[in-house]
């Protein structure tokens, strides 16, 4: 089982959609959660950072998490054609004075005009 | 702040041959990360450095290599390449809180 859980889709919504893409984790000892949105050809781009349980908000992106259920969520109000990216999250667990980021595989949406 | 810069952006090679890549982190981040992209495995993770001492490494053979310098300024060289080593190659600097920017990769292709 991977540590990191994460439907590589393809995911196709219409414009104005809500889009909701999400990750479950298995090892607890995870303690920061991020998204990233990779485009084509290009490096990943950190959207989110969160670390505690709860909702963040950042304009049309919401990250939420649930540390009780190891669950992860990343919402996108009002999608445009321009948010058709691959969606990663990643988690980091911290031990013995170092980091361990780990990735989920990315989910590829594409927003239909 | 200038982002995480990558050079060469693509790089041909053949078989057997070595390559160097280089990235340059965001002035002040210290550690700088290197992954392997494909789109069967998505990110795996190569190695960390920190403070130009190797912190972290994944799983993959010795062919793989790499070295901080003293301004965190980092290379990472494989050698013998095999046509699996196609990927995109990502570095990642990281703030302190742990979050980890990328730069743009390197497209290698081996043929």
């Amino acid at each position: 089982q991977k540590e990191v859980e994460q439907d590589p889709g393809p995911l196709s919504v219409p414009e104005g959609a809500i889009v909701s893409l999400n990750c479950t984790y298995s090892n607890s000892a995870f303690q920061y959660f991020m998204w990233y949105r990779q485009y084509s050809r290009k490096g990943p781009e950190l959207l989110m950072y969160t670390y505690s349980s709860g909702n963040k908000e950042d304009g049309r992106f919401t990250a939420q998490v649930d540390k009780s259920s190891k669950y992860i969520s990343l919402f996108i109000r009002d999608s445009q054609p321009s948010d058709s990216a691959t969606y990663l999250c990643a988690m980091i667990r911290r031990s013995g004075g170092y980091q361990k980021v780990t990735f989920g595989i990315g989910t590829k949406l594409q927003v239909i005009p | 702040k200038a982002g995480v810069t990558q050079t060469p952006r693509y790089l041909i090679k053949t078989r057997g041959q070595q390559v160097t890549l280089s990235c340059s982190p965001i002035s002040g981040h210290r550690s700088v990360s290197w992954y392997q992209q494909t789109p069967g495995q998505g990110l795996q993770f190569l190695f960390e450095y920190f403070s130009e001492t190797q912190r972290n490494k994944g799983n993959f053979p010795g062919r793989f290599s790499g070295r901080q310098f003293s301004n965190s300024r980092s290379e990472m060289n494989v050698s013998t390449l095999e046509l699996g080593d196609s990927a995109l190659y990502l570095c990642a600097s990281s703030a302190d809180r742990g979050e980890q920017y990328f730069g743009p990769g390197t497209r290698l292709t081996v043929t």
